[in-house]
Parts: structure tokens; C-alpha cells; sequence
């Protein structure tokens, strides 16, 4: 079975400090992928990254990073200079590989990151 | 860029009843998903369809079906509903079963 771990309930921090989001995975997939979204107030779910079991290079897309770490099974997330409309529900996800079949996601409890003006 | 699209975006329903929901992919991704989020919930995989074949399923219900028709568009099908369907319901899709899914808007039924 599969199973994600957000132990960061919730995070708030001030304006332009940076946060990271922890994100711990299980399986016993040998090829996986680990995705994270964003889920702001409106509710829809934003896509912001897929890295699979294979891929270990730490990633950076203007403010964010993300950290793959395989050893101990993590995939981090980082803000840096963080702005109020980062404030939003995040969620680390996990998907196997069956074979080539549509495998669901499993998603972690999600982190509610609040920043303060 | 054309998105992923859902609808209604809203359903208000009474127990017991039937509710149906549409999803339209994105143009050429031929695999959808749906998921299930209850208030304060991560997301909850239901089932998944590929080249309008069932290939995954996850937790849904004996009283919800789904399928995906010959234009790649699916339905999610809901039957004697409860006051806990209550639910943001959201599809997803991908070109392939290995690329980024990407998500609609949701459909929020409430159940009354």
C-alpha cells in the first residue's frame, strides 16, 4: 500500500520569509511518481510539479525548489521570499506504476500555508 | 490553453436521489480520473479510465458508476445519495497513464 505523509498541518509565516513543506512517501513500487499541488481558496487543484523514482536532480522553478531525497524517502518542498498569494493548501502525491495502467494518486493530508502581510 | 472542463459546477441534490456528472478532458489526453474531496479532505481516488477503459479503481462506492465515452469524455454516475457524498468532485486528465494529470475545477454536490 502506498501512503503519503504531510506531518505540517498548518504553517504560518510572515512576507518574504522562506517555508518548507515536508512530505514523506511509502511504497513498494520500484518506479513511482511524486507530484506536488496547490489547492488556493477557490479549490481548484494546480498542477506545480512531477518527478519520478528515477530522477533525483533537485528541481527550482523561480521561488520554488524541491528536494528528492531517496534515501529517506522524502520530496520537499521549498518557498522562498514567500508572498501572501502563496497562502494555499498544498499537497504532496504519490503515484505507482502497475504496468502501464492509469494509477489513482495518493495524496498526503495537505499543508495549509498561511502567510501574513 | 483549453483546460479541463466540468460540469455543473454546482449540484444540489436530496437523498436519495441521482446525480450525474460530465467531464470534458483536454483536448487529445485520452485517460481521465475522478477523485472525491470531502470538506477539510486531501483528495480520494476513484476510479480512472483509459482509452475508454476502466484501469484503475480506487474507493468508490457500489452506488457510483462511471465511464468514458468514444469522445474521450467521461461521466461519474451517482445513485441514492447520502448527506456524506457531500463533496467537492473533481476529474482529471492525461495524455497516457504516465504524464501529469492535470485538474478541472470540481463539481461541488451537496447533498440535502
Amino acid at each position: 500500500a502506498q501512503k503519503v505523509t504531510q506531518a505540517q498541518t498548518e504553517i504560518s509565516v510572515v512576507e518574504k520569509e522562506d517555508v518548507t513543506l515536508d512530505c514523506v512517501y511509502e511504497t513498494r513500487d520500484t518506479t513511482y511518481y511524486l507530484f506536488w499541488y496547490k489547492q488556493p481558496p477557490s479549490g481548484e487543484l494546480v498542477f506545480l510539479i512531477r518527478r519520478n523514482s528515477f530522477d533525483e536532480q533537485n528541481e527550482i522553478s523561480g521561488r520554488y525548489s524541491w528536494n528528492f531525497q531517496k534515501s529517506t524517502s522524502s520530496f520537499n518542498f521549498t518557498i522562498t521570499a514567500s508572498q501572501v498569494v502563496d497562502s494555499a493548501v498544498y499537497f504532496c502525491a504519490l503515484s505507482g506504476n502497475s504496468g502501464g495502467g492509469a494509477d489513482g494518486l495518493t495524496f498526503g493530508k495537505g499543508t495549509h500555508l498561511i502567510i501574513q502581510p | 490553453a483549453a483546460g479541463v472542463i466540468q460540469s455543473p459546477r454546482h449540484l444540489i441534490k436530496e437523498k436519495r436521489e441521482t446525480a450525474t456528472l460530465k467531464c470534458y478532458p483536454i483536448p487529445r489526453h485520452d485517460t481521465v480520473y475522478w477523485y472525491q474531496q470531502g470538506p477539510g479532505q486531501d483528495p480520494q481516488f476513484l476510479i480512472s479510465f483509459y482509452e475508454k477503459m476502466q484501469s484503475d479503481k480506487g474507493s468508490i462506492p457500489d452506488r457510483f458508476s462511471a465511464q468514458q465515452f468514444s469522445d474521450y469524455h467521461s461521466e461519474l454516475n451517482m445513485s441514492s445519495l447520502e448527506l456524506g457524498d457531500s463533496a467537492l468532485y473533481f476529474c482529471a486528465s492525461s495524455l497516457e497513464t504516465e504524464t501529469e494529470a492535470f485538474f478541472g475545477q470540481g463539481t461541488r454536490l451537496t447533498v440535502v
